[in-house]
């Protein structure tokens, strides 16, 4: 069985400030990695995700993640947030075998204030 | 495209009533999933259909039937609510092999 764990349930920053959100994800097998984002009353949007090559990954709105294969870690980064940044963010593992079947953390809520 | 559509957007039930929550998609995607948000729970898969004619249970079916009426159409059925069932339900659907899923704009479900 896989797990992801996203230990920080809520995560306060100032406008043009750096953020990482954190991810840990457990599996005995290798797996695909995903951040989504949930905008207030919206649903799930992809933001970035990893299948294999480069561990370092850039996706949508300038948000970036690196896939760390020893610490089991897949962080979001990015270098300056922006007020429309305010969201809920999910970090997320499938297996490479059942590439459809997600697994989802519990949500980290970043909340971007001047 | 109008992607993964939902309906009702909003639904207050009484304990015992049953209702269908719709989800329909227009990116002729083969796999299509229902999913349930509860605060911090994030996500869980309630049932998933890989294909047209398949469906299989997730992570927390009870209580909960699923109908994949064409390759467009998968609905969630509630026989008798209860106030568990209180949620965020999302419904999605991926490219079969492929692993992003696409989500519509959610169902939110009160029962009382």
């Amino acid at each position: 069985a896989q797990s992801v764990t996203q230990l920080d349930s809520q995560v306060p920053v100032f406008e043009e400030a750096p953020v990482e959100l954190r991810c840990n994800y457990s599996s005995s097998v290798s797996v695909y990695l995903f951040w989504y984002v949930q905008y207030p009353n919206q649903g799930l949007q992809l933001l970035l995700k990893y299948l294999s090559g480069s561990t370092l990954v850039k996706g949508i709105n300038g948000f970036e993640a690196e896939f760390n294969k020893s610490q089991t870690s897949f962080h979001l980064r990015k270098p300056s947030v922006h007020i429309s940044d305010t969201a809920e963010y999910f970090c997320a593992v499938s297996h490479t075998g059942t590439a459809s079947k997600l697994t989802f953390g519990t949500g980290t809520r970043l909340q971007v204030t001047l | 495209n109008a992607g993964v559509t939902q309906t009702p957007k909003f639904q207050v039930l009484k304990t015992g009533q049953s209702m269908t929550l719709q989800c329909a998609q227009d990116m002729n995607h083969n796999s299509m999933y229902w999913y349930r948000q509860d605060p911090g729970m994030g996500l869980r898969l309630i049932y998933y259909s890989a294909s047209e004619g398949t469906t299989d249970k997730g992570e927390v079916p009870n209580g909960y039937n699923v109908s994949r009426l064409n390759k467009r159409e998968f609905s969630l059925r509630l026989e008798s609510a209860a106030p568990s069932q209180t949620s965020v339900y999302f419904c999605a659907s991926s490219e079969q092999g492929k692993e992003t899923q696409y989500f519509g704009p959610g169902t939110r479900l009160l029962v009382l």
